[in-house]
């Protein structure tokens, strides 16, 4: 079945950018009724949504993040990835890929394992 | 877009029924029937419970049923089980491409 894998540093310096990378395995990134995902999750609280990736490059942001935020797929490789840009304390969450079905985003599913990314100098 | 609104916290005996609310606007829970269900265990990743409001995917008990009524989406847990305590999170297409989900719920098993 479908995995996904998170990587990427732990430690990024304020005002710098948060790099991630999902990594799909047991399936293919360009199947055609999937769009990759980003959601965050700050400790302590709730899930927010950032953003999916259709595998043709189409790319879909949360409003409040647009600014900020770029996704982009590597069909090669089977990645999809992250960049959030202008990073402060408030971007210290646990950052988690997911595979969502349809562009109305039916469910997510699967998640990756997720990634604690702290923003600190 | 605002997170859905969900009550902090419910808690039921084992063997009752606890129902979860859920609650959006016309844009984004009351316009589409694209509400999903999330059960989340302290260090793990969510899990998908129920999906376009009321489906169950193959492998989640039939004790989890999902519903909606106008602006508000509901999960019920029936015949509470130990291993049912955990956070809860709901998500809703909310137009223009995207998603939202809601501030989440800690069930506790008493």
């Amino acid at each position: 079945q479908v995995q996904l894998q998170e990587s990427g540093p732990g430690l990024v310096k304020p005002s710098q950018t948060l790099s991630l990378t999902c990594t799909v395995s047991g399936g293919s990134i360009s199947s055609g009724d999937y769009y990759w995902s980003w959601i965050r999750q700050p400790p302590g609280k709730g899930l927010e949504w950032i953003g999916y990736i259709y595998y043709s490059g189409s790319t879909y942001y949360n409003p409040s993040l647009k600014s900020r935020v770029t996704i982009s797929v590597d069909t090669s490789k089977n990645q999809f990835s992250l960049k959030l840009s202008s990073v402060t304390a408030a971007d210290t969450a646990v950052y988690y890929c997911a595979r969502a079905l349809d562009i109305v985003v039916r469910w997510f599913d699967p998640w990756g394992q997720g990634t604690l990314v702290t923003v600190s100098s | 877009q605002s997170a859905l609104t969900q009550p902090r916290s419910v808690s039921g005996s084992p063997g009752q029924s606890v129902t979860i609310s859920c609650t959006g606007t016309s844009s984004d829970v009351g316009g589409y029937n694209y509400v999903s269900w999330y059960q989340q265990h302290p260090g793990k990743a969510p899990k998908l419970m129920i999906y376009d409001v009321s489906k169950r995917p193959s492998g989640v008990p039939d004790r989890f049923s999902g519903s909606k009524s106008g602006n508000t989406a509901s999960l019920t847990i029936s015949g509470l089980q130990a291993e049912d305590e955990a956070d809860y999170y709901c998500c809703s297409y909310a137009g223009s491409y995207t998603a939202v989900f809601g501030g989440g719920t800690k069930l506790t098993v008493l």
